[in-house]
């Protein structure tokens, strides 16, 4: 079973500090990763994409992709309270068109 | 304008009752998609659609069917609605290029609950 594991959290950080979330998948041939950012009640929001190993960053976020280990990261700089909320995992496992896997989430919250 | 609508937002109904959930998007992609989110479970897929003739089942298929009405439209209707239906439902597009690699775009919700 293709599984998508993240720490449910909640995960605190102080404001202006730097956020890590952290992911691992089980299907090896994953082609494409996400993430998503959901607030309590609203839909999840596509914040970051990464398919090839190292680094991508994109404003204060930056997504990190090592496939040996089957590992994605999220990395979240001077962090704002604006940066609460449920951080949804996501991966398409084999590289096609079907439905993505998503882990849990991980409930961050950023201390003023 | 949102990209993605669904129609009802609320809906609460009883147990046996048929409930249809409508998604309408204006994004131009061909592939839609339903998942829903129960607390603790994270999203799951149910049904999802490459274009009008193509309909293929998800993980937790059981208890629900769609319809694509056209490339824009795509329905989610629980036949006899169940307690344990009750769940936040999505509806998700994404476009076939290569270079998107599946990346997913989300409508608003609508939270069932079924009594």
């Amino acid at each position: 079973q293709k599984e998508v594991e993240q720490n449910s959290g909640p995960l605190s950080v102080p404001e202006g500090a730097i956020a890590s979330l952290n992911c691992t998948y089980s299907d090896r041939g994953s082609q494409s990763f996400f993430w998503y950012r959901q607030y309590s009640g609203k839909s999840p929001e596509l914040i970051m994409s990464i398919y090839s190993n190292g680094d991508k960053e994109d404003g204060r976020f930056t997504a990190q992709l090592n496939k040996a280990s089957q590992y994605v990261s999220l990395l979240i700089r001077d962090s704002q309270p604006s940066d609460s909320a449920t951080y949804l995992c996501a991966v398409n496992p084999g590289g096609g068109a079907d439905g993505l896997t998503f882990g849990k989430g991980t409930h961050l919250i950023i201390q003023p | 304008d949102a990209d993605v609508t669904q129609t009802p937002r609320n809906r609460i109904t009883k147990t046996g009752k048929r409930i249809m959930l409508e998604c309408s998007q204006t994004k131009g992609h061909d592939r839609m998609y339903w998942y829903r989110q129960d607390p603790g479970l994270g999203l799951r897929l149910i049904y999802y659609s490459f274009d009008v003739k193509d309909i293929n089942k998800g993980e937790i298929s059981d208890g629900y069917s769609v319809s694509r009405q056209a490339q824009a439209k795509f329905s989610l209707s629980l036949e006899s609605a169940i307690p344990n239906q009750t769940a936040l439902y999505f509806c998700a597009t994404s476009e076939p290029q290569a270079s998107s690699y599946n990346e997913q775009f989300f409508g608003p919700g609508t939270r069932l609950t079924v009594l």
